[in-house]
């Protein structure tokens, strides 16, 4: 499968329980990108890595959410602390870019998503 | 004031029928435009990819941007059942797409 995979498809967790996500992006794409969705909702940025490198943080991700990408392949997506309103879709998606001379960008290709429900 | 504004919808069209999607935004940096089809359950997936002003056409989709009045369409020719899904445009400034800003989503059925 050359996808990109997203591990568990839904966790449902307590208020207060830490939850971690785990991304496995396609093979040769060298950036990573997390984003949250909620119901009726387009997708928000979380945050992006280039490689091993988190180059970008949104102001949605507070204190309590952290992301790796150790050795630049799979990434991980940890929230600490669990609330209600971080009940949402988690998407990771992961895309090629071409360096030196003329960056090209072929688009994103999204994961399936990690449901979080806290209860 | 949202960056995108996106009709929620839902649209109910009959198979065969043009559908027409809009987004309106307010950044006038944005110079790269976006249409995403997303399935119940599943990440959104690239439908249309364009730059600047000016139409793009692939099959049955045509994707239109005008950056002067900050409004761009898809339009979806010959509409089948299976096009039934949320429609996200989305865009960014920057042209390696470091961040993109979504619009709400148009949820579409397209009756047989």
């Amino acid at each position: 499968d050359t996808g990109v995979s997203q591990d568990p498809r839904h966790k449902i967790t307590k208020r207060g329980q830490n939850v971690t996500f785990r991304c496995d992006p396609i093979s040769e794409h060298n950036r990573l990108y997390w984003y949250r969705q909620t119901l009726g909702q387009g997708p928000e940025f979380l945050t992006y890595f280039q490689n091993e490198a988190q180059l970008e943080k949104s102001r949605l991700l507070s204190n309590r959410f952290s992301a790796e990408r150790p050795k630049g392949s799979f990434s991980t997506l940890e929230i600490q602390r669990t609330e209600q309103g971080d009940s949402a879709m988690y998407l990771c998606a992961s895309s090629a870019i071409i360096a030196g001379g003329l960056t090209r960008w072929y688009g994103y290709t999204f994961g399936s998503g990690t449901r979080l429900t806290v209860v | 004031q949202k960056e995108v504004e996106q009709d929620p919808g839902p649209l109910s069209v009959p198979e065969g029928a043009i559908v027409s999607l809009n987004c309106t935004y307010s950044n006038s940096a944005f110079q790269y435009f976006m249409w995403y089809r997303q399935y119940s359950r599943k990440g959104p997936e690239l439908l249309m990819y364009t730059y600047s002003s000016g139409n793009k056409e692939d099959g049955r989709f045509t994707a239109q941007v005008d950056k002067s009045s900050k409004y761009i369409s898809l339009f979806i020719r010959d509409s089948q059942p299976s096009d039934s899904a949320t429609y996200l445009c989305a865009m960014s400034s920057s042209g390696s797409a470091r961040q993109l800003t979504f619009g709400s989503g148009t949820q579409l059925t397209v009756l047989p």
